[in-house]
């Protein structure tokens, strides 16, 4: 099974600040087929399903803010909001599709 | 619209059974695969398994593989979720969900993304 570790578990941002998450998977995750990472993030918050940011490590899906990236190639991966706001308090999630699903365990953003 | 629809909660007894559900509606059901996923109190998104209704091919987390069984039926474009002995550890939320499928030649789909995700069912198993 390909495990995904996020780091850090928790953090706490001022307003406008920079965020960065990190997610590394135990084995590559590049997909042969189309030569890309079959990495997702989502977001979650509180009493809802996770909502899904980026697919293929980088793909913004419709409606997402643009203050929010994805990057990353190989086993090493990023998530990263360049101006925090209040909205975005929630929990964040890697996922990996190329080998069945795995998913990291979670960032916890909050407001410092 | 495409949708997931899950009944909000099912309250059992340990050692009972039990079927959940998830409605898939604004799509054709037999074109994509669907998946189940668990989150505890507190705790982050497990992986429990994915079935594809066309043809019921099924696989499973090897955390999840004999403690539950997935099924869909086409006539009723819905999915399932069961137990046939619920235990308190079974105390959770469980999502259904539908990830995109991309082409990659030769007739082939592969799986992308959970883009679609149902309101999740909390279990709860207490005595």
């Amino acid at each position: 099974d390909i495990v995904m570790t996020q780091s850090p578990d928790s953090l706490a941002v001022s307003l406008g600040e920079r965020t960065t998450i990190h997610c590394k998977s135990s084995q590559t995750i590049l997909d042969s087929s189309n030569n890309k990472n079959s990495l997702a993030w989502y977001q979650q918050k509180p009493g809802q399903p996770p909502k899904l940011l980026f697919s293929w490590a980088s793909t913004r899906e419709s409606g997402v803010p643009d203050r929010f990236s994805g990057s990353g190639s190989g086993t090493d991966f990023t998530l990263t909001i360049s101006s925090l706001q209040a909205e975005d308090v929630a929990v964040y999630y890697c996922q990996q599709y190329y080998r069945t699903v795995s998913f990291g365990g979670g960032t916890k953003v909050e407001i410092k | 619209e495409v949708q997931l629809v899950q009944p909000g909660a099912e309250m059992k007894k340990p050692g009972e059974s039990l079927k959940i559900s998830c409605k898939a509606s604004g799509y054709i059901f037999t074109n994509f695969w669907i998946g189940w996923v668990r989150q505890m109190p507190g705790k982050g998104l497990e992986w429990m398994g994915i079935i594809y209704p066309e043809d019921s091919d099924t696989r499973y987390s090897p955390s999840f593989q004999g403690q539950v069984t997935i099924s869909a039926d086409k006539s009723i474009t819905t999915a399932y979720l069961q137990w046939s002995s619920l235990r308190a550890s079974d105390t959770a939320m469980y999502f259904c969900a539908r990830p995109k499928m991309y082409y990659y030649g030769s007739g082939n789909y592969g799986i992308d993304a959970f883009d679609v995700w149902g309101q999740g069912t909390m279990v709860t198993v207490s005595s």
